[in-house]
């Protein structure tokens, strides 16, 4: 089954910290990766993507097809990163399946 | 541009009633699809479509119906409510060409209760 793991519901760390948000995909095509982020009273929107390999707000992610992952990295975590943080797979067919989500809180 | 525009925001329905949850997109996308989002379960795809007259179904169907008569519209239908349809729906629509390609656009979400 095609699918998108994020094990981690929670995630707390202080401001300043390293932060990594973790990513697993099973898909026997050619996968492309999403992150998305939803912030308090905001609409779901794109925070990147595999094939632009750029970093926003801080954030990049690289896609291991070896260990099919797709972590979330920033070195210095900021309050305002806090947020819900959801991976997303794009099938062949153009259907787009998302993880759990992870909520990450940022102390101050 | 109002991007992806959900209607209602709110709705209590009882069960066994039917309902349709409106969604709307201004910026010629092909692609539309809908989510619903529940806690610890993320979103999960429930129907899509790649264009007007084309629909299928994603992970979640059952219970829903969609169309897509025009590009712009793409209602998704309750027939008869249940309880384990309380959820938020999310609408999202996504262009499938150049360098914006299958980034999706979401609507504010709608938040269904059944009793």
């Amino acid at each position: 089954a095609q699918r998108v793991t994020q094990p981690e519901k929670l995630l707390s760390v202080f401001k300043g910290a390293p932060v990594e948000l973790k990513c697993n995909y099973s898909y026997s095509g050619s996968p492309e990766l999403f992150w998305y982020v939803q912030y308090s009273r905001q609409r779901l929107q794109l925070l990147l993507r595999h094939i632009s390999r750029e970093s926003i707000k801080g954030f990049t992610a690289d896609l291991n097809k070896g260990e099919t992952s797709f972590h979330l990295k920033k070195p210095f975590a900021q309050e305002e990163d806090s947020a819900m943080y959801y991976c997303a797979l794009r099938r062949n067919n153009n259907d787009m399946r998302f993880g759990a989500g992870t909520r990450l809180t940022v102390k101050p | 541009n109002a991007g992806v525009t959900q209607t209602p925001k709110f709705q209590v329905l009882k069960t066994g009633q039917s309902m349709t949850l409106q969604c709307a997109q201004d910026m010629n996308h092909e692609y539309m699809s809908w989510y619903r989002q529940d806690p610890g379960m993320g979103l999960r795809l429930i129907h899509y479509s790649v264009g007007a007259g084309i629909t299928d179904q994603g992970e979640v169907p059952n219970g829903y119906n969609v169309s897509r008569s025009t590009t712009e519209d793409f209602p998704l239908r309750l027939l008869s409510a249940a309880p384990s349809q309380t959820s938020v729906y999310f609408c999202a629509s996504s262009y499938g060409g150049g360098a914006g390609a299958n980034v999706l656009t979401f609507g504010a979400g709608s938040r269904l209760t059944v009793l």
